[in-house]
């Protein structure tokens, strides 16, 4: 079975400064299943990436996502206020699978 | 408005019965996989089932196997999930979430706000 490991589990940072997020997979997983979504306090999840690298509809270009084989990075290059949430991976492999989150909160 | 809209969480005691629906709305709903995602209070989303556009196809986590039951209703453009021998660990809100895939990508693209299931005695 699969196992995601996201890292770091908190990521202090203040607006402006670059985030990069970590996705690792277990085993070798397709970079076309790999996707990341944000979440904010008391919402529902909402989807940013998807195939690893490409931006959901109205998601802005401060965002991108890379990696292939078992490592996967999600990039903010300059985060805004309303960025401060927690990212979550997902892997499609027979069924969905999620990592354990990231949160970036203002330091 | 493309939109999904779950109900029918609340309380229930160990073992009891709970049955969550999910409309939706602005889409054809037949042409969509959808799947229900639970969030366990302070926790990280886990994945619980999904079903095919037809209904013919479903499948679930190893936690709720042979407890819970997926189900859509096309004509009502509605999607069920049927709770039984609920245990504390289910406690959490649970989403209904849009499936779009096709051979080179999957992915949960439209979620709903969630309903909130509590087991408790």
């Amino acid at each position: 079975e699969i196992v995601l490991t996201q890292s770091p589990g908190t990521l202090s940072l203040s607006p402006g400064e670059r985030a990069t997020l970590s996705c690792r997979a277990s085993q070798i997983i397709s970079s076309s299943y790999l996707v990341w979504y944000q979440q904010k306090p008391g919402q529902a999840p909402r989807l940013l990436m998807y195939g690893a690298s490409s931006r959901a509809t109205g998601i802005p270009d401060r965002f991108s996502g890379s990696g292939s084989g078992t490592d996967f990075t999600l990039t903010i290059s300059r985060l805004e206020p309303e960025d401060f949430a927690v990212y979550y991976c997902q892997q499609y492999h027979r069924s969905p699978l999620f990592g354990g989150g990231t949160k970036v909160e203002i330091k | 408005q493309v939109q999904l809209v779950e109900s029918g969480g609340g309380l229930v005691k160990p073992g009891g019965s709970l049955r969550l629906s999910c409309a939706a709305s602005g889409f054809t709903f037949s042409d969509y996989y959808m799947s229900w995602i639970r969030q366990a209070p302070g926790k990280g989303l886990e994945w619980v089932s999904y079903i095919s556009g037809s209904g013919s196809t479903f499948y679930y986590a190893e936690s709720v196997k042979g407890r819970f039951t997926i189900s859509r209703d096309n004509a009502k453009n509605s999607l069920y999930l049927q709770m039984n021998s609920l245990r504390a660990e289910d406690t959490a809100v649970y989403y209904c979430a849009r499936i779009s895939y096709n051979w080179n990508y999957w992915y949960f693209d439209l979620w709903g706000r969630g309903t909130l299931v509590t087991v408790s005695s």
